[in-house]
């Protein structure tokens, strides 16, 4: 079946570590999408990647770092400078301005 | 920029009940409107999807309308079950945004369907 796949589906980390958020998808789309999803707040964009070997910043970008080294891969990392890293991170991809399917999502919760 | 606003923020039907969910952007060059369901620590499901060309789409007991001139779109859900207890999100695609296709979402309406 096609899909995305995010792992891990939780995460702990401890102040000033790094930590890497993966997302696969094998629906052959051509963009993908980072949001953060905070309690009563909408979906946020973090980054995004319209093609491969591009992304760019979305609203929120400060503390966050991602690559597109490959098609059906987008992998984002939350740095240590990302002062309030706890949330749900979604990722998410379409072809052009279709259906944008989600996968089920990270909840990283810093100790 | 979008702003993109849902109402009510929450609410609560007994089984068997039509309604409205509300959904308003205030910049009416999109690409289309999109709703989506969540349910409690899951990812988003698509809905319906509304191209900025058309009026409305159905699927099942759901029936989602797009005014953009107005800039507001209405999502109706035919006979409530307690399974649509779910948060629903109304996102645009903005024509007007320097991100690409990327979606701006509301912030959600809480569904609650009573036995």
């Amino acid at each position: 079946d096609g899909g995305i796949t995010q792992s891990p589906k939780y995460l702990f980390r401890k102040e000033g570590q790094n930590v890497t958020l993966s997302c696969e998808q094998n629906l052959n789309h051509d963009a993908m999408y980072w949001y953060r999803q905070d309690p009563g707040q909408g979906l946020r964009l973090i980054y995004y990647s319209q093609i491969v070997n591009d992304f760019q910043k979305g609203d929120i970008a400060e503390g966050y770092s991602v690559s597109r080294e490959k098609k059906e891969s987008f992998p984002l990392t939350v740095t240590s400078a990302q002062k309030n890293p706890t949330a749900f991170y979604l990722c998410a991809s379409s072809n052009g301005a279709n259906v944008l399917t989600f996968g089920a999502g990270s909840r990283l919760t810093v100790l | 920029k979008q702003e993109v606003t849902q109402i009510p923020a929450a609410l609560s039907v007994p089984e068997g009940e039509n309604l409205v969910l509300n959904c308003s952007f205030t910049d009416s060059a999109i690409y289309n409107l999109q709703w989506f369901r969540q349910d409690p620590g899951k990812g988003l499901t698509s809905l319906l999807l509304i191209q900025s060309s058309q009026r409305e789409q159905t699927s099942g007991r759901l029936n989602a309308s797009l005014d953009k001139s107005s800039g507001r779109s209405t999502l109706y859900i035919a006979a409530s079950q307690p399974g649509d207890s779910a948060t629903y999100l109304c996102a645009v695609s903005d024509m007007n945004s320097n991100s690409g296709y990327a979606l701006n979402f509301g912030k959600g309406t809480s569904l609650l369907v009573t036995p």
